[in-house]
């Protein structure tokens, strides 16, 4: 079964960073691009970032460029999400999610969410 | 970049109604196109992937059609269990951007 859990959500001052991880099982982690998708609350889903198997292409939202840097450790399973200089806006649920394949970027399994509150 | 936009932005229909939602995209995308279902309180789920394409598992009287920059999602008879806010998303190429949704409520 697969199964992603993310994890290191919470509350942090404007300013602040921030390191969301995603554990992965039941399947072949290095197989599959991995994305980040986020919801503010009340709001819509917004893609923020997605990595491909080899890490060899990566990309960003343009309202996160620069600030989040997205890794994965295929060795460990796992998928992360670094976030600098958080701001209000940034407050959201964040989920992490696995592609179909190697060559596509849709979302087929979700993890549960971890909430990130950025707050004074 | 190419902007997504879902219409409408909220709909209510009676039980065994057909329900139509538009998704349209600035610029073409051929059919990279992925539909999802997000019930109150839920986890988004994955209905329908290459604009018609039902994922597996998904009941069938959702369906997907179109190319290029016009999409259509359709229920053929809303159930109460179809209560939820559907969101199209582009996956061409980056940024792979959702639309903005559309909430559907059971008159």
């Amino acid at each position: 079964e697969v199964q992603l859990v993310e994890s290191g959500g919470g509350l942090v001052e404007p300013g602040g960073s921030l390191r969301l991880s995603c554990a992965a099982s039941g399947f072949t982690f290095s197989s599959y691009n991995m994305v980040w998708v986020r919801q503010a609350p009340g709001k819509g889903l917004e893609w923020v970032s997605s990595i491909t198997t080899s890490s060899d292409y990566i990309h960003y939202a343009d309202s996160v460029q620069g600030r989040f840097t997205i890794s994965r450790d295929n060795a460990k399973n796992s998928l992360y999400l670094q976030m600098y200089s958080l701001r209000a806006e940034d407050t959201a649920v964040y989920y992490c999610a696995r592609s179909p394949s190697s060559g596509s970027y849709y979302s087929v399994y979700w993890g549960q969410g971890t909430l990130v509150t950025v707050s004074s | 970049d190419i902007q997504m936009t879902q219409s409408p932005s909220s709909l209510s229909a009676s039980i065994g109604d057909r329900v139509t939602i538009t998704c349209r995209a600035s610029q073409g995308i051929l059919n990279y196109l992925a539909w999802y279902q997000q019930k109150p309180g839920k986890v988004p789920n994955l209905l329908i992937y290459a604009a018609s394409t039902l994922q597996s598992g998904v009941p069938s009287r959702f369906s997907g059609s179109g190319s290029g920059t016009d999409f259509t999602l359709t229920i053929s008879s809303l159930q109460p269990e179809d209560v939820a806010t559907y969101y199209c998303q582009k996956y061409n190429r980056a940024p792979f951007t959702f639309g903005g949704g559309t909430k559907v409520e059971i008159k």
